[in-house]
């Protein structure tokens, strides 16, 4: 079980918007620690997506946006397409037992 | 441009010791920016971080695998490395390299990956 929870699939139309949650706890998101997402593309590695809560790596395209509040964050994406297909993961830093660096089980976002 | 490329170990038997390492390219491992670190993902499962180092030989672990893990570094060859030792089928993965953001605690460059088995 992950530190950080994300629904395990979301889905959506080309053209559309879809988010992403993920949650935490006081000893991760909710004690300020940023919040980032990695996208990953079938046989591939995750690529940096969201950095800092907010920010976005060159080259990342701005339909892609992050937000965090409280002790969860989310991840937009609008006018989907059809190259978005792919698993996302949110990641953090934990401070419960020992401090380490954390991710979400991950969501497989699916175009339809 | 940066890139990681792990090493291939392939097969590695129940109770031997897992041995990585990552070759950095276009950019120096001295950085006093960054540190280099391990990440793994089991098939069909989400993703692992296993440790982080310093061009210092400074390293960080994660709690759950401390103890089976080490990490050193050769500036002179600039790469870095992993050794994960009394390996069950649960660390079957494929393990990646990657730059880590030091106190950002974020990933941004990553190696493509290496699958290794354990099994007998």
């Amino acid at each position: 079980q992950s530190v950080l929870t994300q629904p395990p699939s979301v889905s959506g139309a080309p053209g559309q918007r879809v988010t992403i949650s993920c949650t935490g706890t006081s000893s991760n998101i909710g004690a300020d620690y940023d919040v980032h997402w990695y996208q990953q593309l079938p046989g591939t590695a995750p690529k940096l997506l969201i950095y800092g809560n907010t920010d976005r790596p060159s080259g990342v395209p701005d339909r892609f946006s992050g937000s965090r509040s409280g002790t969860s964050a989310s991840l937009a994406i609008t006018g989907l397409q059809a190259e978005d297909e792919a698993i996302y993961y949110c990641q953090s830093y934990d401070t419960s037992l020992s401090a380490s660096k954390v991710f979400g089980g991950g969501t497989k976002l699916t175009v339809l | 441009q940066l890139q990681l490329q792990e090493s291939d170990p392939g097969l590695v038997k129940p109770s031997e010791t897992l041995s990585l390492t990552c070759t950095v390219s276009g950019d120096s491992i001295n950085s006093r920016s960054y540190y280099w670190g391990w990440i793994r993902q089991p098939p069909g499962k989400g993703l692992e971080w296993i440790a982080s180092l310093y061009y210092s030989g400074k390293t960080y672990y994660n709690p759950s695998l401390k103890s089976r893990v080490t990490m050193s570094v050769d500036t002179s060859k600039n790469h870095f490395s992993m050794n994960l030792t009394s390996v069950t089928a649960a660390d079957t993965a494929v393990y990646f390299c990657a730059r880590d953001s030091l106190n950002q605690y974020f990933f941004d460059f990553w190696g493509q990956g290496t699958l290794v088995t354990v099994s007998s």
